[in-house]
């Protein structure tokens, strides 16, 4: 089946730019996605990339998708401190018809 | 306005009673999730629904059941709650499988 990895921990100071990055394994995903969870929410959708593309820029959000190295990141810029919270990456897995979920990047930005 | 909602947000049991965690959505999608979600980990899906057809991951024990009478409702019964069965739960659904799932906010399950 489809396997999600993302590194766990992120800290980044106020202003700067964080990277998330995340690598998967199935070749078929067809949508690849990152979900935003603040402590004790449910996940927020953030974004979305088609397979068929490299790149997906809205407002401080930019992913990029390297299909051959099936590698996915989340570059937020400008980050501040309300952007620290768990980040997961997803796949959707066409043969199994279903997402499939990394371990989330818990993101701290520090003042 | 809520699209996805979770009641209770927080629900208490007892080892071995039986509990229902309920969900409802407004967006008239077809598909509905049930995940479980233990503290600092991935979510973990445990059954979804597509309209009537019930889909169980093979994984998923026995212990929990779903049932989704209509379109805006799904419910998760857990039959015998374990000390193992302290979660959040978390309710999804999408218009079709693949596209955007949205999430409602969980229902955190404490287990005594």
């Amino acid at each position: 089946g489809e396997d999600v990895e993302q590194s766990l921990f992120l800290s980044v100071r106020e202003g700067d730019s964080s990277v998330i990055n995340c690598t998967y394994t199935d070749s078929s995903s067809t949508y690849l996605y990152w979900y935003k969870q603040e402590p004790g929410a449910g996940l927020q959708l953030l974004t979305y990339i088609f397979s068929n593309m490299d790149m997906k820029q809205d407002q401080r959000l930019t992913v990029l998708l390297n299909k051959k190295d099936k590698h996915l990141s989340l570059r937020i810029a400008d980050t501040q401190t309300g952007d620290s919270a768990i980040y997961f990456c997803a796949s959707w897995d066409t043969n199994a018809g279903k997402s499939t979920f990394g371990d989330g990047t818990t993101l701290t930005v520090k003042p | 306005d809520a699209m996805v909602i979770q009641n209770p947000r927080y629900q208490v049991t007892q080892f071995g009673k039986p509990v229902t965690l309920s969900c409802s959505q407004t967006l008239n999608h077809n598909v509905m999730y049930w995940y479980q979600q233990k503290s600092s980990q991935a979510p973990k899906l445990l059954f979804h629904y597509y309209d009537k057809d019930f889909n169980n991951e093979a994984d998923t024990p026995d212990n929990f059941q779903s049932r989704r009478p209509n379109t805006s409702f799904c419910f998760l019964d857990i039959r015998s709650p374990g000390l193992g069965d302290a979660a959040m739960y978390l309710c999804a659904t999408s218009r079709t499988g693949w596209e955007t799932q949205y999430f409602g906010p969980g229902t955190r399950l404490l287990v005594l």
